[in-house]
């Protein structure tokens, strides 16, 4: 059980692009999905924390007009980068919390974002 | 600001023994504290979460939270090659409603076959 989606796993970008990036709770209802982002051999920076049906609260220094995203339903979560630069290249983590165990937090695979 | 610290390693024990992680946390209300491992290149995974005093075994790993002296560690019995990952502590500092957890920057395991 416990298992968050996310899609696409990666992909390459044009400078000044848009990407929609996918997350979703296969076996559970979320009741907070989170964005993070990793560079490499750093440590996971969260970005925003997002609720169902409410706007995406964001982290200090994180544009929210860079960064949109949309929590739809309990299961389903998007984060588009717009106006994509090379430096927003990076490994972009989605997790979720389950309506059960509201603590823990459950992390998709990932999606490798490369912007050219 | 509240933060959660931890030895970034890298540690290298030899395969059969026992490896120890440490991690402490600067809030003494926290109530929630776990162990992510992440491999390389791949997104963490959650394997221990703890919630009161003492000590909580699930296979080969023993996670072990001390609140008075705000400190969670995880041990790994017989260390295998595949155990070989940057571990994550995580403490959940909000109050009521609220779910983030603040991570640490990680210890980088190596076992050693």
């Amino acid at each position: 059980g416990a298992v968050v989606s996310q899609h696409p796993s990666w992909v390459i970008c044009k400078s000044g692009t848009s990407v929609k990036i996918e997350c979703r709770s296969l076996d559970f209802q979320a009741t907070t999905m989170f964005w993070y982002r990793q560079f490499p051999k750093q440590s996971l920076m969260l970005m925003a924390t997002s609720n169902e049906g409410s706007k995406a609260t964001y982290e200090q220094g994180v544009e929210k007009d860079k960064f949109l995203i949309n929590h739809a339903s309990l299961t389903l979560s998007t984060l588009t980068v717009t106006s994509a630069h090379p430096e927003d290249s990076s490994f972009y983590i989605c997790s979720a919390n389950s309506l059960q165990s509201s603590y823990e937090q459950y992390f998709g695979p990932g999606t490798r974002l490369t912007v050219t | 600001q509240k933060e959660v610290e931890q030895n970034s390693g890298p540690l290298s024990v030899p395969e059969g023994a026992i490896a120890s992680l440490n991690c402490t946390y600067s809030d003494r209300v926290s109530q929630s504290f776990f162990w992510y491992r992440q491999y390389s290149g791949k997104s963490p995974e959650l394997i221990m979460s703890i919630y009161s005093n003492g000590d909580k075994e699930d296979g080969r790993f023993t996670a072990q939270l001390n609140k008075a002296s705000q400190y969670v560690s995880l041990l790994i019995r017989d260390s295998q090659p595949s155990d070989s990952a940057t571990y994550l502590c995580a403490v959940n500092y909000s109050g009521a409603g609220s779910y983030q957890l603040t991570f640490g920057k990680g210890t980088k395991l190596s076992v050693i076959p």
